[in-house]
């Protein structure tokens, strides 16, 4: 079974550019996840989709932040403009239940 | 607010010897709690898990134990092998919700030597 898939795996923008991430989930996981993990600390959810739903947005910094699950199957997560604090690892996870699969992150550093 | 902690950041044990992670939550209406594993430049991997029903859960060299009455949690590693030197997450989430959402502590790095 192929995991979760995520691209880029490293990007490195200055401040006040724009970036965006890739996620394909496992096939048939309705469940989406968008973390982001700074050094040091654990994931945070930053978006959840149930399809092409948003679920849960509570934590996401809808100003700067988006995202979008077109098809309720691959989703995208764009950060436009970049602040050096948005420098993290961004996780994208898959569920079908409540065991959640991750991809390998893509690590953002913002200049 | 953190709702999950794990307070030490870095565990050092010896080969073949046990290793035990601690967990702490606060709010009483997490009813299921994960274990994830990362290494360097990967995603985190689901480990083991268990419910709120049950005060032990045990898969292989790994075996969780709960104790509601503390809000606590701990991993329990026996032998310990120098290939489980990783960071350590636990989770926990709530039935309750219906979303599925998992709130993670901060981590903690856990070495073992040969």
């Amino acid at each position: 079974e192929a995991g979760v898939a995520q691209s880029p795996r490293y990007k490195i923008i200055e401040k006040r550019q724009s970036v965006a991430f890739w996620c394909n989930p496992i096939s048939g996981h309705a469940t989406l996840y968008w973390y982001q993990q700074i050094l040091g600390q654990g994931p945070k959810l930053l978006i959840q989709f149930q399809n092409n739903g948003v679920v849960d947005d509570s934590q996401l910094p809808k100003d700067r932040f988006s995202a979008e699950r077109l098809k309720g199957v691959d989703s995208t997560l764009k950060i436009q403009p970049a602040k050096l604090e948005d420098s993290a690892v961004y996780l994208c996870a898959s569920s079908l239940a409540v065991k959640q699969y991750f991809g390998p992150g893509t690590r953002l550093t913002v200049t | 607010d953190q709702q999950v902690k794990q307070n030490s950041p870095s565990l050092s044990v010896q080969e073949g010897r046990i290793s035990i992670l601690n967990c702490d939550y606060t709010n009483s209406m997490f009813d299921y709690f994960l274990w994830y594993k990362k290494y360097p430049a990967e995603g985190p991997t689901f480990l083991i898990s268990i419910s709120s029903i049950k005060d032990k859960n045990e898969d292989g060299r790994f075996t969780v134990f709960l104790n509601k009455s503390a809000k606590h949690l701990s991993l329990h590693i026996v032998p310990s092998q120098p290939g489980d030197s990783a960071v350590y997450f636990c989770a926990a989430g709530s039935g309750s919700s219906n979303t599925g959402k998992l709130i993670f502590g901060q981590g903690t790095t856990l070495q073992v030597k040969p």
